[in-house]
């Protein structure tokens, strides 16, 4: 069965610095999402994109984020200038693009800042 | 804004059937999906109602009341591995994301 993988599983940062999260959704799919989930609370929907272009972002994708598809297959979130509070599992999603599609996501990729 | 609830908790035993409730408000209802997350794993769709009523997939069976903004999952013949947190999502019309409810941690013991 396909799947969005993400990578890498894991990545330590220290605050200040630039990080970048790589995800290769499902290659039929249209539509692609970031959600983050700070330990132990729910998920968060951050941003989706679609036809290369962002279609909604929450409140939570402030200046500091912003996402590509510098190809193909990826699909990247860059967080410029990391906080402590971004420290959180970053979850990537992908659809098909008709109405009532379910969101597959990856499995995550742990962002510890430092 | 949009709000979910769901208990934080409950527990059955192996066999049994478990029914996990989510109230929402939101001013755009479009429909409610479930999810399931093990522990350290992604969230897994389970189920979707845009429209009153029952839908059945396998043991798992999920339920819409639009007028009562209230919908639940229910699960038939527990199994250890369906201890996991359940969290419900509503989605608005004209809008793909998803807000979730703060999840419920289902224990199954033997």
């Amino acid at each position: 069965e396909p799947e969005v993988t993400q990578t890498p599983s894991h990545q330590v940062t220290q605050m200040g610095q630039e990080v970048i999260l790589r995800c290769v959704p499902i290659s039929n799919h249209l539509y692609f999402y970031w959600y983050r989930q700070i330990l132990g609370q729910k998920v968060e929907f951050l941003v989706s994109f679609y036809n290369n272009e962002i279609s909604e972002k929450s409140e939570i994708f402030d200046d500091q984020f912003s996402v590509e598809r510098p190809d193909g297959s990826n699909f990247t979130l860059k967080i410029r200038s990391t906080k402590l509070e971004d420290s959180a599992m970053y979850f990537c999603a992908s659809s098909e693009a008709g109405p009532n599609q379910p969101q597959h996501f990856g499995d995550g990729t742990r962002l510890s800042i430092l | 804004g949009q709000s979910l609830e769901q208990p934080s908790e409950v527990t059955a035993v192996e066999g049994a059937i478990v029914q996990i409730n989510c109230t929402y408000q939101t001013s755009g209802f479009y429909g409610l999906s479930w999810y399931q997350q093990h522990d350290g794993g992604a969230p897994t769709f389970l189920s979707y109602n845009a429209l009153d009523g029952l839908e059945e997939t396998g043991r798992f069976s999920s339920f819409l009341s639009r007028s009562d903004s209230y919908g639940y999952l229910l699960l038939q013949e527990l199994q250890m591995k369906d201890s996991a947190s359940y969290f419900c999502a509503v989605s608005d019309t004209g809008r793909r994301a998803l807000t979730f409810g703060s999840g419920t941690r289902l224990q199954v013991q033997p």
